[in-house]
C-alpha cells in the first residue's frame, strides 16, 4: 500500500517549457487535489477533482491544467513554465470532500 | 473567503510544553485539521476537531472554540523530533466546497 505517489521528485525547467506532474494514490479515494507550497504563503490550492472525469479549479489554477482520466490518477500541467511557478507541488487525496487529506512527498520545481 | 491566522515561528525547550494557536474567520465553519509537516517532508493528519472542546491524542491535544473562532494545538514532553511545521486548516461549508483552506503554518523549533 503506497498511499500517494508523486513523479518526478525534483524537476528543472527553462522557461516556456512544458511538463507533467503524476499523482497517484492506491486507497480508492474520489478526490484528489493539487496544492503549491511557497516559503510563508502555506499550501495553496490549485485544482481538485471529485471523482474520475472531473475537475475544478482552486485558488491559483492560472497557468496551470489538470486532467482525471482514471480514478488512481491526478496529472497536473505547465503549458509553458514560468520563474513564479518555481515552487513544491504537493497532491493529495480523501474519500470524501472535507475529510483527512493524505499527501504525497512533494515535486520540487526550479523554473529557470 | 476565509481569514486564517497563525504565528509564523516559535522555539520551545526538550520536555516542556507548547501551545501553538489558530485563529480564523469564516462564514460558514465546519471544521479543522491539524497537520505536521517535517522539512522537506509531506504534511501528515494530527488532529479534526468540529465540536468545542479538548481532543487528546498521546502527547498532543487540539482545542476548539467556535464562538471564539479559535483552535490551539498542545505538544506535551516536547521532544526533538517535534520540531516541524504545524498547520491548521479550515473546512467552511461556504460556496459547497468544503475543501480545507490552509493557514500560512507555524514553525516550531525545539531546542535541548
Amino acid at each position: 500500500n503506497a498511499g500517494v505517489t508523486q513523479t518526478p521528485k525534483f524537476r528543472v525547467l527553462k522557461t516556456g517549457q512544458s511538463m507533467t506532474l503524476l499523482c497517484a494514490q492506491d486507497m480508492n479515494h474520489e478526490y484528489m487535489y493539487w496544492y503549491r507550497q511557497d516559503p510563508g504563503m502555506g499550501l495553496r490550492l490549485i485544482h481538485y477533482s471529485v471523482g474520475e472525469g472531473t475537475t475544478a479549479k482552486g485558488e491559483v489554477p492560472d497557468g496551470y491544467n489538470v486532467s482525471r482520466l482514471k480514478k488512481q490518477n491526478f496529472l497536473l500541467g505547465l503549458e509553458s513554465a514560468a520563474p513564479s511557478q518555481t515552487s513544491v507541488y504537493f497532491c493529495a487525496s480523501s474519500y470524501s470532500v472535507g475529510e483527512t487529506q493524505y499527501f504525497g512527498p512533494g515535486t520540487r520545481l526550479l523554473v529557470l | 473567503g476565509q481569514n486564517i491566522d497563525q504565528p509564523t515561528e516559535m522555539t520551545a525547550t526538550e520536555g516542556a510544553i507548547v501551545q501553538i494557536n489558530c485563529t480564523y474567520q469564516t462564514s460558514g465553519f465546519n471544521g479543522l485539521f491539524w497537520y505536521q509537516q517535517h522539512a522537506g517532508e509531506a504534511p501528515t493528519f494530527l488532529s479534526y476537531n468540529v465540536l468545542d472542546g479538548l481532543e487528546e491524542k498521546g502527547r498532543f491535544s487540539s482545542f476548539l472554540s467556535r464562538s471564539k473562532g479559535y483552535s490551539y494545538l498542545l505538544l506535551k514532553e516536547l521532544q526533538m523530533k517535534d520540531s516541524a511545521s504545524y498547520l491548521c486548516a479550515v473546512r467552511d461549508q461556504g460556496g459547497g466546497s468544503y475543501i480545507p483552506t490552509f493557514g500560512r503554518g507555524t514553525s516550531l523549533i525545539v531546542h535541548p
